[in-house]
């Protein structure tokens, strides 16, 4: 079955670098999405991106936050000078044009130190 | 404007006893799905169940089951015969009709299975 796969499961930076999560979609899906969990808390929506753009974001995706498709299968979060909020797991996930096929992948685990 | 309350924090049954998480949804769409993930302690979501808000048959998947309820706003599951395997966070989720609108999510259930 088709997976969301995310690079790397678990990344460490210090306070006030920049990080990049990769997450590759799956082919043939064309909306990609980015959520975050806070250790404890729900899962909450950032960014949605179709069509090479933003579609919508939360009022979490800030400017410290970006996101890219840089290639044909890539599609990347950028986090600005990291905060020690910033430590979560970040979600990325995907759906298909033509029918509701939602998929996340396993996550990143993101911790500031 | 869309929420989803899962009232139960966190429940402790022991192993084989049945256990039902609540759920209860708010929108204003006439159109939306609702959801279940399950949450292990590795962290990743577990995708369990989608359900159209025009489809109020109540489902039955193994030991899972879900009862859809409209007029009440509810999407409660049952895990009959609990195992320790079924421990985990649960989250129950709407989103709007659109196939590319977000996800909402519920704060969770913890479900404890004891031996």
């Amino acid at each position: 079955e088709p997976e969301v796969t995310q690079t790397p499961s678990h990344q460490v930076t210090q306070m006030g670098q920049e990080v990049i999560l990769r997450c590759v979609p799956i082919s043939n899906h064309l909306y990609f999405y980015w959520y975050r969990q806070i250790l404890g808390q729900k899962v909450e929506f950032l960014v949605s991106f179709y069509n090479n753009e933003i579609s919508e974001k939360s009022e979490i995706f800030d400017d410290q936050f970006s996101v890219e498709r840089p290639d044909g299968s890539n599609f990347t979060l950028k986090i600005r000078s990291t905060k020690l909020e910033d430590s979560a797991m970040y979600f990325c996930a995907s759906s298909p044009p033509q029918s509701y096929g939602y998929t996340f992948g396993s996550g990143t685990r993101l911790t500031v130190v | 404007a869309q929420k989803v309350t899962q009232a139960q924090t966190e429940i402790s049954v022991v192993e084989k006893e049945d256990v039902t998480l609540d759920c209860v949804y708010e929108t204003r769409d006439t159109t939306y799905y609702l959801f279940w993930y399950k949450q292990p302690p590795s962290g990743e979501l577990v995708f369990l169940i989608r359900r159209n808000s025009f489809d109020e048959q109540n489902e039955i998947s193994g030991r899972y089951s879900w009862n859809f309820q409209k007029s009440t706003s509810s999407f409660n599951f049952t895990i009959t015969a609990s195992q320790v395997v079924d421990s985990a966070v649960y989250f129950c989720a709407l989103s709007p009709g659109n196939r590319d609108d977000k996800i909402i999510f519920g704060k969770g259930t913890r479900l404890h299975i004891l031996p």
